[in-house]
């Protein structure tokens, strides 16, 4: 079944206590993103990747980095959380073609985190 | 950034009623998309439209682009209490690369 898995689910941390959510994919899709969802303010998106080794920033990098090892995973990491970073997490991936990436996303089922 | 801004914000219909969706931006785009969120699920796509493109039909749904106004909107006919979610619109930059959701529109389908 094509889909997009993320781990955790659910995650309670603390402060400065450095953690990473996993994303993967089983599409062999080159396009892979994070995005955060607050309410009233929709998605926005942190970073994105083109390809392996190919990340970029998107809105609101602040506070996050990302790496592309390999195509189908794309982790989230989070150096030192603070509470401004609880939030509702999404990765997606998509398709591309010869170098366009305007096509579908497909969602993992979100990483709920509170930073206390 | 360019950015999606969906009205209403809101919308409470009966079963049987249809609902339409708006979606303003701010830039040139390549495509607008629609995706659908079940309460606190991940999002579902919906519709894909290109700038080229004027009109999209799939299933119940149609969805229209006017890049002269820079807004789209979504019609979902004879609605259903499963259509009940929150929609969103999404625009790409000009590379496709980055991509910028609106706060999105909360529809309430009641049987």
């Amino acid at each position: 079944e094509a889909q997009v898995t993320q781990n955790p689910r659910y995650l309670i941390t603390v402060t400065g206590k450095k953690l990473t959510v996993t994303c993967s994919q089983n599409m062999n899709h080159e396009y892979m993103s994070w995005y955060r969802q607050d309410p009233g303010l929709g998605l926005r998106q942190i970073y994105y990747s083109m390809n392996v080794e190919v990340t970029d920033k998107g809105d609101v990098p602040e506070g996050y980095k990302v790496s592309r090892k390999e195509k189908r995973n794309f982790p989230l990491i989070l150096e030192s959380p603070s509470p401004n970073q609880t939030s509702l997490y999404f990765c997606a991936s998509s398709l591309s073609k010869r170098g366009v990436f305007n096509y579908e996303q497909y969602f993992g089922p979100g990483t709920r985190l509170t930073v206390t | 950034s360019q950015q999606g801004e969906e009205d209403p914000q809101a919308l409470s219909i009966q079963e049987g009623e249809n609902a339409t969706m708006n979606c303003s931006y701010k830039t040139s785009i390549n495509n607008l998309q629609w995706y659908r969120q079940n309460s606190g699920r991940g999002l579902v796509h919906l519709i894909l439209i290109r700038s080229n493109e004027r009109e999209k039909h799939s299933g119940r749904l149609r969805v229209t682009l006017d890049t002269s106004k820079k807004s789209s909107s979504l019609l979902i006919t004879a609605s259903r209490a499963a259509d009940t979610a929150s929609y969103f619109c999404a625009t790409d930059d000009n590379y496709g690369q980055n991509f910028v959701f609106g706060p999105g529109t909360r529809l309430s389908v009641l049987p």
